[in-house]
């Protein structure tokens, strides 16, 4: 069946550095790229997504990248704040008469004071 | 503006009972809805989703059902919880047939005992 591959599970980085958290697909119908943060005890929230007609999309300090011809996409946040630390996932989705999203594993990411 | 409702906030049933969870939306009409379970450090994973009332895909095959007698109103059932019940149940919507943003609640955390 489809999946979504996420790495790393666990990220800890110092305030102020950069965060890469990378994702693969197998799906090759999937054609939106929606990345969540999901705080303690809560629901996902939407962050950033990509759709598959775009190789990068940028909004502040965050920003997706994708490759459709390998099925890769990523995540990278810059000078990253203590509250930026969540879990974070992504995921790959299609369309076939509602919304088939495949969810990674999730990352852990830890920003250091 | 949309909101999405779920209940209980938390939950603690004992192996072999009956479970009913609920969700409904807010603010908008002929949503899609999703039930998405999320086991301690995993990612999420579809249980089931809704594009309309008595419409009911399941993607897992397990010891769950969905039933979806309103609009906006989207329950997740079990006649004989397991102890591999256990889980976070979060509940989400999208509307319209374009790939768009997941809208999730704040979810149930229940316990099987």
């Amino acid at each position: 069946g489809e999946n979504v591959e996420q790495h790393p599970s666990t990220l800890s980085v110092q305030e102020g550095d950069s965060a890469v958290i990378k994702c693969t697909y197998s799906d090759s119908a999937s054609n939106y790229f929606p990345w969540y943060k999901q705080e303690l005890g809560k629901g996902p929230q939407l962050i950033i997504d990509i759709r598959s007609n775009v190789g990068e999309k940028k909004d502040q300090r965050i920003a997706v990248t994708l490759n459709k011809t390998a099925k890769h996409f990523s995540l990278h946040i810059t000078e990253t704040q203590p509250e930026d630390s969540a879990v974070y996932f992504c995921a790959a989705s299609r369309y076939t008469g509602g919304f088939k999203t495949i969810f990674g594993a999730g990352t852990r990411l830890f920003v250091k004071a | 503006s949309q909101t999405i409702h779920q209940w209980p906030a938390t939950l603690v049933q004992p192996v072999g009972s009956p479970l009913s969870l609920e969700c409904t939306v807010e603010g908008t009409s002929n949503p899609n809805l999703y039930w998405y379970r999320q086991a301690a450090g995993r990612g999420l994973q579809l249980l089931f989703y809704s594009v309309g009332i008595g419409q009911i895909s399941s993607e897992v095959p397990q010891n769950l059902s969905a039933s979806r007698p309103q609009d906006r109103q989207f329950i997740l059932s079990s006649k004989k919880l397991l102890l591999s019940d256990s889980g976070f149940y979060l509940c989400a919507w999208t509307v319209g047939v374009s790939n768009t943003e997941a809208f999730f609640g704040q979810g149930t955390r229940l316990t099987v005992v």
